[in-house]
């Protein structure tokens, strides 16, 4: 079964535009981390939240986390053609064993010039 | 230094055969994972190896499948008697020591059983 689920599960956009999209889950974690995955194939890691984090920044990724509602968004600013990609949340559960990752279906963005 | 490999990259077999992946973690990280990933999923966990343990195998799905690590290094997933629902991508991932760091994924093997 997967933890997290993200919204939408496809996004379209120009390049500059920003996307967001949100992931939602079920129960308490230790932290959400977001993957990025080119072409169905390796994960790259993007940025780790931890349960007591509400919100942070790399790059153009902006990323916050909301326990209380047991949510998370992902915002890429600016966006990119290279950008286009399918976006994973996962999530380490506090009631796993440390480092179980949890998946959700993921979002595809495409990012047209 | 050099990521995650994986080895093969791609994989075909047929039903019923046995069939070995292979992951070199990056050098150094003691907690090492495999998942699944059928098509329009994303990863499923399968085991998660600390050292040389196994420290939870519960997403194993059957007695089919088994995973070593002996040196505490590369670690290998077998899988028995494959099945077409088998086919998938099998994704390694290595983290430096306490698993709540970071984990980094190999490009996967993609497994298909005719």
């Amino acid at each position: 079964s997967q933890q997290g689920e993200e919204d939408p599960q496809a996004l379209s956009i120009q390049e500059g535009e920003n996307a967001t999209m949100n992931c939602s889950y079920k129960t308490s974690i230790n932290n959400l981390q977001w993957y990025r995955q080119n072409s169905g194939r390796g994960l790259v890691h993007l940025i780790l939240i931890r349960s007591n984090e509400r919100e942070k920044h790399s790059g153009r990724l902006r990323v916050t986390l909301d326990t209380s509602k047991k949510s998370s968004s992902l915002l890429i600013t600016a966006s990119r053609a290279a950008d286009t990609a399918s976006y994973f949340c996962a999530t380490d559960r506090a009631t796993d064993s440390w480092g179980k990752l949890q998946f959700g279906a993921g979002t595809q963005v495409v990012v047209t010039p | 230094g050099a990521g995650v490999s994986q080895t093969p990259s791609n994989k075909v077999t047929e039903k019923g055969k046995y069939v070995e992946l292979r992951c070199d973690p990056i050098s150094g990280h003691t907690a090492l994972y495999w998942y699944r990933q059928s098509l329009g999923q994303g990863p499923e966990f399968l085991i998660y190896f600390q050292g040389t343990g196994a420290a939870d195998d519960s997403g194993l799905p059957n007695d089919r499948f088994f995973a070593v690590r002996p040196e505490g290094s590369v670690s290998t997933l077998k899988i028995q008697r494959t099945e077409r629902g088998d086919s998938a991508v099998y994704l390694c991932a290595s983290s430096p020591q306490h698993s709540t760091d970071t984990q980094y994924f190999g490009p996967g093997t993609r497994l298909t059983v005719l």
